[in-house]
């Protein structure tokens, strides 16, 4: 398996434009996250889907942000309109629920978004 | 509010001497896990910890588990360059019956050759 797969790996844009940020899940995975890291808040959970179905989204910062997971391989976030507060790295990490609680996260290589 | 605080949030330290981290949190975990994290790369598991009062050993690592499944610590011995990184702990912490994967704040570790 090839991992977590993100895309684009780099991303900047304009102030107000809108930006799309793709995940690959790992096969079999039957949860996945969206997490936002800047060094000020660290790593922050934006939202969590487990089988495909969003759980939690409650990290994220406001209506502007939205994420979907059309099938078990695919997720977006979107972010319409962008502003230079959103300038972060963007991590997808894909992960196995179970009983008492997760198996491994693992990450994607992340997005470094620059709103400029 | 930070769910999961760790400490120190940045520490420095020469090759070859001792450390040790904590992750601290007013709320129970059913299971602890740790990372690492290196620039430009998402973070990387190292060990998962599961009953209170656990140990595990990675190498020059030693990972363990509060007896009230509240607080965790990390401590490297003989401290290493290529131990250089971030280190996160995360837990699944509950929100209104649902869990998620929740990280903490991070320490930032710098080991001088």
């Amino acid at each position: 398996d090839a991992g977590v797969i993100q895309s684009p790996r780099h991303e900047v844009t304009e102030m107000g434009q809108e930006v799309t940020l793709r995940c690959k899940p790992i096969s079999g995975h039957n949860s996945l996250f969206w997490y936002r890291q800047t060094m000020m808040r660290g790593l922050e959970l934006l939202i969590y889907f487990n089988n495909n179905v969003p759980i939690d989204d409650s990290g994220m910062p406001e209506d502007r942000f939205s994420a979907k997971m059309p099938n078990a391989s695919f997720s977006t976030l979107k972010i319409q309109p962008s502003e230079p507060r959103d300038s972060a790295v963007y991590f997808c990490a894909s992960s196995f629920r179970t009983g008492v609680g997760f198996t491994e996260a693992f990450f994607g290589q992340g997005t470094r978004l620059t709103v400029v | 509010t930070q769910l999961l605080e760790q400490s120190p949030q940045f520490l420095s330290i020469q090759e070859g001497e001792n450390l040790t981290v904590y992750c601290n949190s007013s709320s129970v975990f059913s299971s602890l896990q740790w990372y690492r994290q290196e620039p430009g790369e998402g973070p990387v598991l190292l060990v998962t910890v599961v009953t209170g009062g656990e140990v595990k050993k990675l190498k020059r690592l030693t990972f363990q588990f509060g007896d009230a499944r509240k607080d965790s610590s990390l401590h490297i011995t003989a401290a290493q360059p290529g131990d250089t990184g971030l280190y996160l702990c995360a837990g699944p912490l509950s929100n209104f019956g649902n869990e998620k994967l929740t990280f903490g704040t991070g320490t930032r570790l710098t080991i001088i050759p």
